[in-house]
């Protein structure tokens, strides 16, 4: 089975600070993901990367930040957080090529105050 | 337009019944396509891929209409288990890594 692990399931951060997600996954996939999912505007991909040390913008990259410096492991990275930026943040990895699926990580529930 | 559409619902069914989510999608490029279940408060997780010819996976049926683009779950015999949201997934390769959009979910209650 596709182990995704992303660092923490709960983190509660302060408007300013800088703040670091982490995913990990087992499989030697070559995408990764960062997405965030707010009620009712489902899942939205921020940014993706493809390789070691690529990143592409997804569709709402702003405040956001990605690091990619081995295969396994891929973080995001929220500059200086603010308020709006509270939400479900998800990781996800998938084969290379086209048309695989994605397998996902357990979700971090940011909140900023 | 949204590039992937679906009834949020929730679609409130007994057990035993038989219950189909449609799903539509913008983008006729789009090569490929998913369902995934997510229960509350947990992630997404891959139910089934969707084949031009139609797939079933036991008590599920996926069907794909390219010419009207969409998509359809079917799911027999629902089981209290089955509550969840049905997610419409559309894979779009971009040439360099295989990019999702999701729909927002459709809520399956499935009651005694």
């Amino acid at each position: 089975d596709v182990k995704v692990t992303q660092s923490s399931r709960y983190l509660v951060k302060r408007t300013g600070e800088k703040v670091f997600l982490e995913c990990v996954q087992d499989m030697d996939h070559e995408n990764m993901f960062w997405y965030r999912q707010d009620p009712g505007l489902g899942l939205r991909l921020i940014y993706f990367s493809y390789d070691v040390k690529m990143k592409e913008k997804g569709d709402i990259p702003e405040g956001y930040s990605v690091s990619r410096e081995k295969k396994e492991r891929f973080s995001l990275i929220l500059e200086s957080a603010s308020t709006n930026q509270t939400s479900m943040y998800l990781c996800a990895s998938s084969q290379g090529g086209g048309n695989q699926p994605q397998h996902f990580g357990d979700g971090t529930r940011l909140s900023i105050l | 337009r949204k590039e992937v559409e679906q009834d949020p619902g929730p679609f409130n069914v007994p057990e035993g019944a038989t219950v189909a989510f449609n799903c539509t999608y913008s983008n006729s490029a789009s090569q490929s396509f998913f369902w995934y279940r997510q229960d509350c408060r947990k992630e997404p997780k891959l139910l089934m891929s969707v084949y031009s010819s139609g797939n079933e996976d036991g008590r599920f049926t996926a069907q794909l209409n390219r010419a009207s683009q969409y998509i359809s779950l079917l799911i027999r015999d629902s089981k209290l288990s089955d509550s969840a949201t049905y997610l419409c997934v559309v894979n779009r390769n971009t040439g360099t890594a295989s990019k999702l959009t999701f729909g927002t979910g459709t809520r399956l209650q499935v009651t005694l």
